[in-house]
């Protein structure tokens, strides 16, 4: 089983629709959690933090921190085509020596016009 | 200020050849990161530097791959003998790394496409 586990997807939403990715973990006591972006052919750039169980929200993005069923969440309200990239969930797991993050696989998301 | 910065951008080399790539991290992070990202793959864990020294090297793949940090600041890896499977994306972060909240956000450079003929 992978510590931090993304769908690859691709998920596919309509433009303007909101897009739901998922990223679960496997150490309960797992403080920092990240979401990136990484466009096709560049590096991934950071999106929001969150460290706090419930809802974070950035201008479209929310990120949704549950540490009891160990996931989070990223929502995209309003999507657009620009969106389309792949999402890569990191998280600071308990296990990992100084501040390393150990990164999902990433989802890809397709928003279509 | 910069962010973090890469060098070469691409570099093209024949297989056997060594191979040098740089990482210039965000001014004042203590902490840097070399991951490899093959065509189309996620990202793959290379090593940690925490200063000068690296808490974490389980990820270099063999005893081709080398790194080293100097000066708390830019850090090299180096590849020997590649290989035409060593073809790839190398990326580096940084972070404050210097503990509590935030400094454990990472920050990637460009990357340095490296190609193996």
């Amino acid at each position: 089983q992978k510590e931090v586990e993304q769908n690859s997807g691709p998920l596919s939403v309509p433009e303007g629709a909101i897009a739901s990715l998922n990223c679960t973990y496997s150490d309960r006591g797992s403080q920092s959690f990240f979401w990136y972006r990484q466009y096709s052919g560049k590096s991934p750039e950071l999106i929001m933090f969150i460290y706090s169980n419930g809802d974070k929200e950035d201008g479209r993005f929310t990120a949704q921190l549950n540490k009891a069923s160990q996931y989070v969440s990223l929502l995209i309200r309003d999507s657009q085509p620009s969106d389309s990239a792949t999402y890569l969930c990191a998280v600071n797991l308990l296990n990992n020596a100084g501040n390393m993050l150990t990164f999902g696989g990433g989802t890809r998301l397709m928003v279509k016009p | 200020g910069a962010g973090v910065s890469q060098s070469p951008s691409n570099k093209v080399t024949e297989k056997g050849k060594d191979v040098e790539l740089r990482c210039d991290p965000i001014s004042g992070h203590t902490a840097l990161y070399w991951y490899r990202q093959s065509l189309g793959q996620g990202l793959e864990f290379l090593i940690y530097f925490q200063g000068n020294s690296a808490p974490d090297k389980s990820g270099l793949p063999s005893d081709r791959f080398s790194a080293e940090r100097t000066g708390g600041s830019v850090s090299t890896l180096t590849i020997q003998r590649t290989q035409q499977e060593d073809s790839a994306v190398y990326l580096c972060a940084s972070s404050l790394g210097v503990g509590g909240a935030g400094t454990d956000t990472q920050y990637f450079g460009p990357g340095t496409r490296l190609t193996v003929l």
